[in-house]
């Protein structure tokens, strides 16, 4: 079974400063990842997905990930923080074979800090 | 275009009352996902509809909860009868059919509380 690890409950970062969000994946395939990101009393918003080819990704909001096949690893990343950017951020990872299932990691919250 | 609608987006009730949630879907996307959410469990997958059927269901807890889709633009959650640990964030979301890798479009969730 597929399986998500976020190993940072909360970071706490500078405004202006470089984030990196780590995320670990488990899956016997080739897995299909996601980030998603939540604010306070708000659903999930889709930040940017990974099927295949590049492994370096373009979200929205200036945000990134890598997928690295040898580490089972989806980090997200983004150059500089703004304020705005403080939320609750998910990893999930869905299987291929026609099942849309996501599996969520636990989640990390980002604080932002002036 | 509309995202995901969900109804109530607050509700408080009393243990032992029933309590039905409500879901449109996105226009067009035919899978639509139910998720609970709690600090303990974080986000879990109870019931995942595929054109109208449902796919899968091993993630709703027990007998008490219970979901229909009776057509393409509408969705329920029910829970009969409502307990204290059934206190969570409720989300449905949607996608564009049964290939993997689709993005799921998630509402701004019920916020439930039993007490």
């Amino acid at each position: 079974a597929q399986s998500v690890t976020q190993p940072d409950i909360h970071i706490t970062v500078s405004e202006g400063a470089s984030l990196e969000l780590r995320c670990n994946y488990s899956y016997g395939a080739t897995p299909y990842l996601f980030w998603y990101v939540q604010s306070p009393g708000q659903g999930l918003q889709l930040l940017l997905k990974y099927f295949s080819g590049d492994t370096l990704v373009q979200g929205i909001k200036g945000f990134e990930a890598e997928f690295k096949r040898s580490q089972s690893s989806f980090n997200l990343r983004k150059p500089s923080v703004h304020w705005s950017d403080a939320a609750e951020y998910f990893c999930a990872v869905g299987a291929d074979g026609g099942n849309e299932k996501l599996t969520f990691g636990t989640g990390t919250r980002l604080t932002i800090i002036p | 275009d509309a995202g995901v609608i969900q109804s109530p987006r607050h509700e408080v009730t009393e243990m032992g009352q029933e309590v039905t949630l409500r879901c449109k879907p996105i226009s067009g996307h035919n899978s639509l996902f139910w998720y609970r959410q709690t600090m303990m469990r974080g986000l879990e997958l109870l019931i995942y509809f595929n054109n109208n059927v449902p796919i899968d269901d091993s993630g709703m807890p027990e007998d008490r909860f219970s979901a229909k889709m009776p057509n393409a633009s509408f969705s329920t959650l029910k829970i009969q009868p409502s307990e204290p640990r059934d206190s969570a964030v409720y989300f449905c979301a949607s996608s564009m059919g049964q290939r993997s890798g689709n993005t799921i479009y998630f509402g701004e969730g019920s916020w439930l509380t039993v007490v």
